[in-house]
């Protein structure tokens, strides 16, 4: 059972454009919503994340919005660059007790920027 | 600090043949997770430890054996490798407590089961 949806599987954009990845997630006792970004042969590295005490969190370039209610959260990359071009992937967790550390990954989104 | 290394790099085994991986911290991390990544499927977690002595079941724990002997190591055992177990393996450790504490990563295993 996936319980953290992420889609699109791939993604295109050219330089200077706005990448848009979005993530579903279905149980409520998650608490803790992290973005991982990996280049090839390396390991994920945390990029940014949110709680969802707050609807909205910026980062230079990288924002994720968060939709409690709709159970849902996206990642949005302002001025896409070529450098950019890595997966990434949504993941969460309930941060308390023994849980922490335990993250529920989306699928992973292939992002390609294009110069 | 060389934070999360992952020893070997690649490995090619063959089926019913046992195997270790390695993982080692120096960050003095007490939560310390293993995780195999497919394609479409993302991350899964195998097993993971709170502290040394203490280890747990992930989502995808069967066929797979831990122990935590000390802080730093937190070896993962193929017991009889199956085709099904080519991946490439993940492990990460971080802080416990504070949950705004990331999870550091190694940079993988790539085994190959034939």
């Amino acid at each position: 059972q996936q319980q953290v949806k992420q889609s699109p599987q791939s993604l295109i954009v050219q330089k200077g454009g706005i990448s848009i990845i979005n993530c579903a997630y279905e149980n409520t006792a998650f608490d803790y919503f992290p973005w991982y970004q990996q280049f090839p042969g390396k390991g994920p590295a945390l990029l940014i994340a949110i709680r969802p005490d707050v609807s909205e969190k910026k980062e230079g370039r990288f924002t994720i919005s968060f939709n409690k209610s709709a159970k849902q959260f996206s990642l949005h990359i302002m001025d896409s660059q070529p450098g950019d071009s890595a997966t990434y992937f949504c993941a969460a967790t309930n941060a308390g007790g023994t849980s922490y550390g335990k993250l529920t990954f989306g699928q992973g989104t292939i992002l390609t920027v294009h110069p | 600090n060389a934070g999360v290394t992952q020893t070997p790099k690649f490995q090619v085994l063959k089926t019913g043949q046992s195997m270790t991986l390695q993982c080692a911290q120096d960050m003095n991390h007490e939560y310390m997770s293993w995780y195999r990544q497919d394609p479409g499927m993302g991350l899964r977690l195998i097993h993971y430890s709170v502290g040394a002595g203490i280890t747990d079941q992930g989502e995808v724990p069967n066929g797979y054996n831990v122990s935590r002997s000390t802080t730093e190591d937190f070896p993962l055992r193929l017991l009889s490798a199956a085709p099904s177990q080519t991946s490439v393996y993940f492990c990460a450790s971080s802080y416990r407590g504070a949950s705004n504490q990331p999870q550091h990563f190694g940079d993988g295993t790539r085994l190959s089961i034939l």
